[in-house]
């Protein structure tokens, strides 16, 4: 399987300002025969079901608001929240989609604070 | 609107069998492919199980030989057998919606439920 890492752990960051998240993959994710790369990026908050963000590493789902990126290819990937505001408080995480059907795997999840 | 429920979560002993349901609204269970994920009390997320919309299956390697999924079409619900359940089974269950590139295949999940809790203890 590929094993996703995802850092740091947990952040805190001041509302307004910017949070970065990382995550890599114990191997490429990149398919080369269609130049895409095999990520998704979820938000979970306490008591809720998680939440679509991004797929294809930088496609925004629709309904997410634009402050939400994600960057990256290969095996290292960035989650950015541009000006973090308060309901973005949640652990987030991402997945890889490369191995399928049985190899789908989750990275250990960042917590994102309000500092 | 477009939705998933879970039910049939509780508590069960070790070695023991539960079966959740999660009952689509909105769209059809056999025009998509559904999934079970899980995540363990302080854990992170964990793959379980994918049917996809032709109906072939997959497991993932920890629960392999002990569940299976499974749709009911006209009842637009999908289930996940879960037998010789073990303490680490413990997590809550959700249901998802998975969505693929063209090859059908590779998936990732737009649409979740609210999630069903299955514990196991003696």
């Amino acid at each position: 399987d590929i094993v996703m890492t995802q850092s740091p752990d947990s952040l805190a960051v001041p509302l307004g300002e910017r949070a970065t998240i990382n995550c890599k993959s114990s191997q490429s994710i990149l398919y080369t025969s269609n130049n895409k790369n095999y990520l998704a990026w979820y938000q979970h908050k306490p008591g809720q079901p998680p939440k679509l963000l991004i797929y294809w590493a930088s496609t925004r789902e629709s309904g997410v608001p634009d402050r939400f990126s994600g960057s990256g290819s290969g095996t290292d990937f960035t989650l950015t929240i541009s000006s973090l505001q308060a309901e973005d408080v949640a652990v987030y995480y991402c997945q890889q989609y490369y191995t399928t059907p049985w190899g789908l795997t989750f990275g250990g999840g960042t917590k994102v604070e309000i500092k | 609107e477009v939705q998933l429920v879970e039910s049939g979560g509780g508590l069960v002993q070790p070695g023991g069998s539960l079966r959740l349901s999660c009952a689509a609204s909105g769209f059809t269970v056999s025009g998509n492919h559904m999934s079970w994920v899980r995540q363990a009390p302080g854990k992170g997320l964990e793959w379980v199980s994918i049917i996809y919309s032709g109906g072939s299956t997959y497991n993932a390697d920890s629960v392999k030989g002990r569940f299976t999924i499974s749709r009911h079409i006209s009842k637009n619900t999908i289930y996940l057998q879960a037998n010789s359940l073990r303490p680490e089974d413990t997590a809550v269950y959700y249901c998802a919606r998975a969505l693929a590139d063209s090859s059908g295949y590779h998936s990732w999940f737009d649409l979740w439920g609210q999630g069903t809790l299955v514990t196991v203890s003696s």
